[in-house]
């Protein structure tokens, strides 16, 4: 699977939009781009995923380059309850135990009231 | 509509007693996965079921642990003779057979050894 980066930390004042980068340069053709968060002392929360059109869900937009290196994920409006640690991920459909996530470290978003 | 749900939420138990940790899946999701999660570390795949497939047991860390799932239902996570590196958070999710990477996980058993 792909190696993905992210920035450790990010603020975000809140009622303004938070977008947050991930960086997956080596992305194979068939491997999708998933986005989850952590809120400290939860399980881990689905938001949206991606192949190569941008997409939208009630959640957040998840807006992918035309090369498809690098991705960003769109809170439209941060509320304090977004503050969490946020994951992308990339995963393709082969292999042995494809199925298991596995998170880096993610980018802490800290909305600011 | 309902989500995964955990019980207990919380479990405080003695080094070597046995624990039963449960999970009720979202309904109609054939994939159900066990996680376990020690404080500030990331995910720790334990065990994957799939319909009526054979689990994958890979993760799981020792004979100690062992998983049921009857059906398509209800799984248990059992965990023989606890030991103190045993604590950690053990998260259930589940997702539809094609929707492997859409994984909805449950609020999680905090389990203490002491």
């Amino acid at each position: 699977d792909a190696k993905t980066t992210q920035p450790p930390s990010m603020d975000c004042a809140e009622g303004r939009a938070a977008n947050l980068p991930c960086n997956h340069s080596t992305i194979s053709g068939n491997e999708y781009v998933y986005w989850y968060r952590q809120i400290h002392s939860q399980g881990p929360q689905y938001i949206i995923h991606g192949l190569k059109n941008n997409e939208t869900n009630e959640m957040a937009s998840l807006i992918i380059t035309e090369d498809r290196k690098s991705s960003t994920l769109i809170l439209p409006h941060a509320t304090l309850r977004d503050t969490a640690v946020y994951y992308c991920i990339v995963r393709g459909y082969s292999g042995a135990g494809s199925y298991q996530l596995t998170f880096g470290k993610g980018t802490k978003l800290s909305v600011i009231p | 509509g309902a989500g995964v749900s955990q019980s207990p939420s919380n479990k405080v138990t003695e080094k070597g007693k046995d624990v039963e940790l449960r999970c009720d899946p979202i309904s109609g999701h054939t994939a159900l996965y066990w996680y376990r999660q020690r404080l500030g570390q990331g995910l720790e795949f334990l065990i994957y079921f799939q319909g009526n497939s054979a689990p994958d047991k890979s993760g799981l860390p020792s004979d100690r642990f062992s998983a049921e799932r009857t059906g398509e239902s209800v799984s248990t996570l059992t965990i023989q003779r606890t030991q103190q590196e045993d604590s950690a958070v053990y998260l259930c999710a589940s997702s539809l057979a094609r929707a492997v990477y859409e994984q909805y996980f449950g609020p999680g058993t905090r389990l203490t050894v002491t």
